[in-house]
């Protein structure tokens, strides 16, 4: 089974703090996506990753960045924290070999504060 | 451009009974399609997928989906509704040949009443 492990589950931070949220996959995938959840907007797609330092712009990449220096690791990275930042966020992977046809794999998400 | 509307953002049922939870898509290729469950706090876990292969698609915990070109839609169904099927159900729509273009539905909150 694939595992895609988020380092938090609840992280609660200050405004103007520069956050990390860590994300590990075991399967060898060569996409990983980061996305932010809330109610009522449903998943949204901050930044995604085919390839080690790779990277592409998701709908939502604005306070955001990412960093892949590993093929199983993808961080974000919240610049400077904003209170609009507290949110659930969602790892996620998929292999390159029959892209759009693989279902994502998710971590069990992070929820984080910012006050 | 694609897009996935799931018609009810809210379906309760009583244990035992049986659950239709509809998805509706749009897309200009011949998409792909998944049903995720996501319990809460948790991450979303795939329940099944549609890849163009058989119609009638088999699950996990008894779930399965039927593909339906001509209406466009790709309803989730289970015979017999359990209390721990209570969740959030989402609809995803994927482009063929792109790792990016997954397009969520807005979820079905699933309340299963003793």
């Amino acid at each position: 089974d694939v595992k895609v492990t988020q380092s938090s589950r609840y992280l609660v931070k200050r405004t103007g703090e520069k956050v990390f949220l860590e994300c590990v996959q075991d399967m060898d995938h060569e996409n990983m996506f980061w996305y932010r959840q809330d109610p009522g907007l449903g998943l949204r797609l901050i930044y995604f990753s085919y390839d080690v330092k790779m990277k592409e712009k998701g709908d939502i990449p604005e306070g955001y960045s990412v960093s892949r220096e590993k093929k199983e690791r993808f961080s974000l990275i919240l610049e400077s924290a904003s209170t609009n930042q507290t949110s659930m966020y969602l790892c996620a992977s998929s292999p390159q070999q029959g892209a759009g046809n693989q279902p994502q794999h998710f971590g069990d998400g992070t929820r984080l504060s910012i006050l | 451009a694609q897009s996935v509307t799931q018609l009810d953002s809210h379906v309760s049922v009583s244990e035992g009974t049986p659950v239709l939870l509809r998805c509706n898509y749009s897309s200009s290729y011949s998409p792909s399609l998944f049903w995720y469950v996501q319990h809460p706090n948790k991450g979303l876990q795939l329940l099944l997928k549609y890849t163009s292969a058989a119609t009638l698609v088999k699950g996990i915990n008894g779930f399965e989906a039927e593909f339906k070109k001509s209406e466009t839609s790709f309803h989730l169904t289970k015979p017999s509704a359990h209390m721990s099927d209570a969740a959030e159900y989402f609809c995803v729509v994927s482009e063929p040949g792109s790792a990016r273009q997954l397009t969520f539905g807005s979820g079905t909150q699933l309340t299963v009443l003793p």
